[in-house]
């Protein structure tokens, strides 16, 4: 049961350029959702989805496009990267609804020169 | 906008200890949930809470509901060195859609 998976683990790339970070989950869960962890800022919650073709901005989303196409993957792409998203990203989903138990990948480390 | 509150933001005990944890808000939360973060990793779920008073085991953690339900604790007894790492609450944000709000996460370290 691979749960959920991000790719890469680790990216370094430079300003201006377009970078996405994959994410795919395997429990069929409606809901996914990308945030990005910085130190002295928790966790911030960047776009979510309630399902495919369904999302919807969160905390920080400027800079940032999402898309879900299927119900397990949810790329997060930078269209121009900066050096202010230089961060942690996680994905996580839950099931449907009424259901607040969110379950975490593993992350991407992003580095933006 | 709601706000989660854990303070402070680092610990540090001697293996063998026990330790407490608490999360407060001004606002009513109908679900508290507690994560922990090892270092390089995701968070990971330790404890969901669904009612108010709620006590909940999972083995050396036990967490609980506050009965304002504006808090909730959490309690880990004999730690051992693989506790290190940020424990986080977490509630329902205002406006459901699964969406959480998150404190900002206490740092445990365990001194052997």
């Amino acid at each position: 049961d691979a749960g959920i998976t991000q790719s890469p683990r680790y990216k370094i790339t430079e300003t201006g350029r377009q970078v996405t970070l994959m994410c795919h989950q395997t429990w069929s869960h409606s809901y996914m959702f990308w945030y990005r962890q910085d130190l002295g800022h928790g966790l911030r919650l960047i776009y979510y989805s309630a399902a495919a073709d369904i999302t919807d901005k969160g905390e920080v989303p400027d800079g940032y496009v999402v898309s879900r196409s299927k119900t397990e993957n949810f790329p997060l792409t930078l269209e121009s990267a900066t050096r202010s998203q230089t961060s942690v990203y996680f994905c996580a989903s839950s099931k449907s609804g009424g259901s607040y138990e969110q379950y975490f990948g593993p992350g991407t480390r992003l580095t933006v020169t | 906008g709601q706000q989660l509150n854990q303070s402070p933001q680092s610990m540090f005990i001697q293996e063998g200890e026990d330790v407490s944890m608490n999360c407060t808000s001004s606002s009513i939360f109908n679900t508290w949930l507690w994560y922990k973060q090892d270092p390089g990793e995701g968070p990971v779920l330790l404890i969901a809470l669904y009612k108010a008073g709620e006590l909940t085991s999972n083995g050396r953690l036990t967490a609980q509901f506050g009965i304002t339900r504006k808090d909730s604790f959490l309690n880990i007894s004999a730690s051992i060195p693989s506790d290190v790492g940020i424990y986080f609450c977490a509630g329902p944000h205002t406006g459901a859609n699964s969406k959480l709000t998150f404190g900002k996460g206490i740092t445990l370290s365990v001194r052997p």
